[in-house]
């Protein structure tokens, strides 16, 4: 597709359901990275892919959060016994060179969204 | 610490009118990068700007202009002849270091623009 594709763009869960989030990065791009964005306030790194290899996964808020690019295209964010606290939006970005080798391309373009509501 | 400060959390216009968006970031890196992103009702991300601590040439694209100042540790935005279309939540990021992959964003500016 034309630019990152997430989905679901809505979910709801209830408290201690486990959730997937999935995205879709731009065709051919490299690097790949997850972010968190509470209501009425700017994005939280999470978790940044290049390939399929997770070079940094330090913005992770527990180890309830995992996240997953097996074939270095799609990825998925998993969160497990989701608590209310984890009611957010979660944003993909994807950018095309390994992060660092192009820095007129570092440039990370962002999906829409997953937005989680948490009962 | 807060990284990036943009201390307006609204601002509201007529259209035609000029907007100017405020973004004082902190870093004791001396490479690093500055971005500001918008993101419509739709809620994805818009990439609009990124400048390195090397520039401090200010930009100009269309009605939109930017601002880079050192001294002041600030990167302000301005809308020139604000349209109905400009209205979304607009922030301002820094990435520095080693880790320059690594945004962090500021709380955000929601400018809403009346007809």
């Amino acid at each position: 597709g034309a630019g990152v594709s997430q989905s679901p763009r809505y979910k709801v869960a209830k408290r201690g359901q486990d959730v997937a989030l999935r995205c879709d990065p731009i065709s051919g791009h490299v690097s790949l990275f997850w972010y968190q964005q509470a209501l009425g306030q700017g994005p939280e790194f999470l978790t940044y892919f290049q390939n399929e290899a997770q070079l940094d996964k330090s913005g992770l808020p527990s180890d309830r959060f995992f996240a997953e690019r097996p074939e270095g295209s799609v990825s998925t964010l998993k969160i497990q016994r989701t608590q209310q606290e984890d009611s957010a939006v979660y944003l993909c970005a994807s950018s095309s060179p390994p992060w660092g080798t192009n820095l007129a391309k570092n440039i990370q373009y962002f999906g829409a969204g997953t937005r989680l509501s948490v009962l | 610490a807060q990284k990036v400060t943009q201390a307006q959390t609204e601002i509201s216009v007529v259209e035609k009118e000029d907007v100017t968006l405020d973004c004082v970031y902190e870093t004791r890196d001396t490479t690093y990068y500055l971005f500001w992103y918008k993101q419509p009702p739709s809620g994805e991300l818009v990439f609009l700007i990124r400048r390195n601590s090397f520039d401090e040439q200010n930009e100009i694209s269309g009605r939109y202009s930017w601002n880079f100042q050192k001294s002041t540790s600030s990167f302000n935005f301005t809308i020139t002849a604000s349209q109905v279309v400009d209205s979304a939540v607009y922030f301002c990021a820094l990435s520095e270091g080693s880790n320059d992959y690594k945004l962090s964003f500021g709380a955000g500016t929601t400018v809403t623009v009346r007809a």
